[in-house]
């Protein structure tokens, strides 16, 4: 497929569990960004990857949540010790990056993760 | 702070009207304005715009951005049942590449 790709779709856990949340980027986008959306929210910025730089991080909400992107591909965001106010859709985007005129701020959306923390 | 509000929160019309989505925006050396549609879980693209004054169009969807007074409108002429989704406006400064999105409009549109 040509788009985004995020696993799972949908995820139940309890609270105190660990989670991991999966991204396949589109192929060539150097750019990859997870946000967060709760109920009734905006999205909220989380991570930022571009290439093969140190990752903007400013946007996690604790030290609970972390992120990684390994060959500059596949991302997993992975959130420690769940708790309920973590449940919201986690969205991954992926764009070309940098240095590609008028197409390159626009980010591809995937169809997200739903987590529930119970 | 960086931050961009969207009024109104909701909004309930039928179809055939004309509805004006607005997007007030503060962020460090702007960059550019995009409009997104989501339905369900992923936003998809609508527009982006960087230079006031210049409209873009798609359809019976319009938008335009005033960079004076920082903000955006998106217009939808002749609603449609299927135009119901969150819009959703986000800003982008010249030193990240990072979008900081508004908390979007609920447009429902009813028969």
């Amino acid at each position: 497929g040509a788009g985004v790709s995020q696993s799972p779709s949908n995820k139940v856990t309890e609270k105190g569990k660990d989670v991991e949340l999966r991204c396949d980027p589109i192929s060539g986008h150097t750019a990859l960004y997870w946000y967060r959306q709760s109920l009734g929210q905006g999205l909220e910025f989380l991570i930022y990857f571009q290439g093969n730089s140190a990752p903007d991080k400013s946007g996690l909400p604790s030290d609970r949540f972390s992120a990684e992107r390994t060959g500059g591909s596949v991302s997993t965001l992975t959130i420690q010790r769940t708790q309920q106010e973590d449940s919201a859709v986690y969205l991954c985007a992926s764009s070309p990056g940098t240095g590609i005129p008028l197409t390159y701020n626009e980010q591809f959306f995937g169809p997200g993760t739903r987590l529930t923390v119970l | 702070e960086d931050k961009v509000v969207q009024s109104p929160l909701s909004l309930v019309v039928h179809e055939g009207d004309t509805v004006t989505l607005n997007c007030s925006y503060e962020v460090t050396n702007f960059r550019s304005l995009l409009w997104y549609k989501q339905e369900k879980k992923a936003p998809t693209f609508l527009f982006m715009l960087t230079s006031s004054g210049i409209e873009k169009k798609s359809g019976r969807l319009s938008s335009i951005l005033d960079k004076k007074e920082l903000f955006s409108i998106l217009n939808i002429t002749a609603t449609q049942t299927g135009d119901s989704a969150v819009y959703l406006c986000a800003v982008e400064g010249y030193n990240t590449d990072k979008l900081i999105f508004g908390t979007g409009t609920r447009l429902q549109v009813f028969p």
